[in-house]
């Protein structure tokens, strides 16, 4: 158990629709990672948020957006869902930014289908 | 731009062999390489990294390998054993900007016969 937990494990929805991911960082973590995993792809960076500011931003479709809370939880919102959103996307969370010095720690993932 | 890739999908071993797992980047302004390992419906797990000041770090049955000019890292575990079986991906940073992205690779899957 990594301590970063993702809300829901899974979701199925349909196009055009809109949904919400959940998650919560490791106790002490300041800095949250997006990542979306395709089928046969690699993880894919979409976006960091470090203390609630947005740190750094990968290809991130417009479509997609997210924010850090004041307790550090952080949420990505999808809208106008295609089936090419179908992925796992993962949360990860890690005490500070530089990773040759903070470990990033991921959640256990979220499986969205869009049908 | 796939900056970081594993050519290799899957590989399979005996149990007691070595595996030897390779990732290659472009971009070199890469100065930190990290394995990640990833067993089904779980999140990836950090398993060793590498700085790109160094050619070589080793932490108990893994071993990881830089070889800067030709911008190739390699995973090599021995002796594999069957818990060993999972995904394994290559990453990437390039800390210019101080920031926490990682730059994944596609993943190796590898398969370690009993």
């Amino acid at each position: 158990d990594s301590g970063v937990t993702q809300t829901p494990k899974h979701l199925i929805t349909a196009t055009g629709q809109r949904v919400t991911l959940r998650c919560s960082p490791r106790s002490g973590d300041l800095s949250v990672y997006w990542y979306q995993q395709s089928l046969d792809q690699g993880l894919q960076f979409l976006i960091q948020y470090y203390n609630g500011e947005e740190r750094a931003k990968g290809n991130i479709l417009e479509r997609f957006s997210a924010q850090q809370f004041p307790d550090l939880h952080s949420e990505l919102n999808l809208s106008s869902l295609e089936l090419g959103d179908s992925a796992l996307y993962f949360c990860a969370s890690s005490r500070g930014q530089n990773p040759k010095t903070y470990e990033q720690y991921f959640g256990p993932g979220t499986r969205l289908t869009v049908t | 731009d796939q900056q970081v890739k594993q050519n290799s999908p899957s590989l399979s071993v005996q149990e007691g062999r070595i595996s030897i797992l390779n990732c290659d980047y472009t971009n070199s302004m890469f100065d930190y390489f990290l394995w990640y390992k990833k067993y089904p419906a779980e999140g990836p797990t950090f398993l060793i990294s590498i700085s790109s000041i160094k050619d070589k770090n080793e932490d108990g049955r893994f071993t990881v390998f830089l070889n800067k000019s030709a911008k190739h890292l390699s995973l090599h575990i021995v002796p594999s054993q069957p818990g060993d079986s999972a995904v394994y991906f290559c990453a990437a940073s390039a800390n210019s900007g101080n920031t926490g992205k990682l730059i994944f690779g596609q993943g190796t899957t590898l398969q370690v016969k009993p």
